[in-house]
């Protein structure tokens, strides 16, 4: 199976910061990649999908880049609605795996 | 609007078995592969299974193989998982989840997940 890391672990910010995600992949995986945002109780919602495509109805503010093995999800100005759980998740075949998430809050 | 509504969950012994079912509604449920994603308590999210839209081929975490079936009913736009020897583990929040896109563009990028819904395995 493709091992995916993410890191920080965690991460505290401010509403307005520019906060920085990166996940790794044990193999390359080309641009298959997604990222989720998870709210507490809550089901996870798709982000961004191949790497860097935006989902429809998400913020501007979210962005993905990377490709092969190094990915990063970046929000350019924290808002409170984006305190949560950031998941990677590669799709280049289909032993699915996810991150281990990164949690940001305040 | 895109809706996917768990149910079927409960406690069971070690050993039980239990069918989830997600029905689907909002989306032409037989065009689009359909998956489950469970999350243990605290934990995070893992891949169990999948299911393509015209059930022609499914697949298993290796957690799972062996114990878990997927099925689905396109004419009830329903979406099944049939647990079987439950172990201890296999306490999570399962989550039904839509794959993104249909036919060629079909990605298992989960655009819509429903609400989930706890098993809990424990004697």
């Amino acid at each position: 199976d493709i091992q995916m890391t993410q890191s920080p672990s965690s991460l505290s910010a401010s509403v307005g910061d520019r906060v920085t995600i990166t996940c790794r992949a044990s193999q390359n995986i080309h641009n298959w990649l997604a990222w989720y945002q998870q709210r507490p109780g809550k089901a996870p919602r798709l982000l961004i999908y191949e790497a860097s495509s935006l989902e429809s109805g998400v913020p501007s503010r979210f962005s993905g880049s990377g490709s092969g093995t190094e990915f990063t999800l970046t929000i350019s100005s924290l808002q409170p609605d984006d305190f949560a759980t950031y998941y990677c998740q590669q799709y280049n075949n289909y032993y699915l795996t996810f991150g281990p998430g990164t949690r940001v809050d305040i | 609007q895109v809706q996917l509504v768990e149910s079927g969950g409960g406690v069971v012994r070690p050993g039980g078995s239990l069918r989830l079912s997600c029905a689907a509604s909002g989306f032409t449920f037989s065009a689009y592969d359909m998956y489950w994603v469970r999350q243990a308590p605290g934990r995070g999210l893992e891949f169990v299974s999948f299911i393509l839209s015209d059930s022609g081929n499914k697949f298993y975490a290796a957690s799972v193989k062996g114990r878990f079936t997927v099925s689905r009913d396109n004419s009830r736009d329903t979406l099944y998982l049939q647990m079987n020897n439950l172990k201890t583990e296999d306490t999570a929040v399962f989550y039904c989840a839509r794959g993104r896109g249909v036919g060629r563009d079909a990605t298992p990028a989960f655009d819509h997940w429903g609400q989930g819904i706890l098993v809990t395995v424990s004697s």
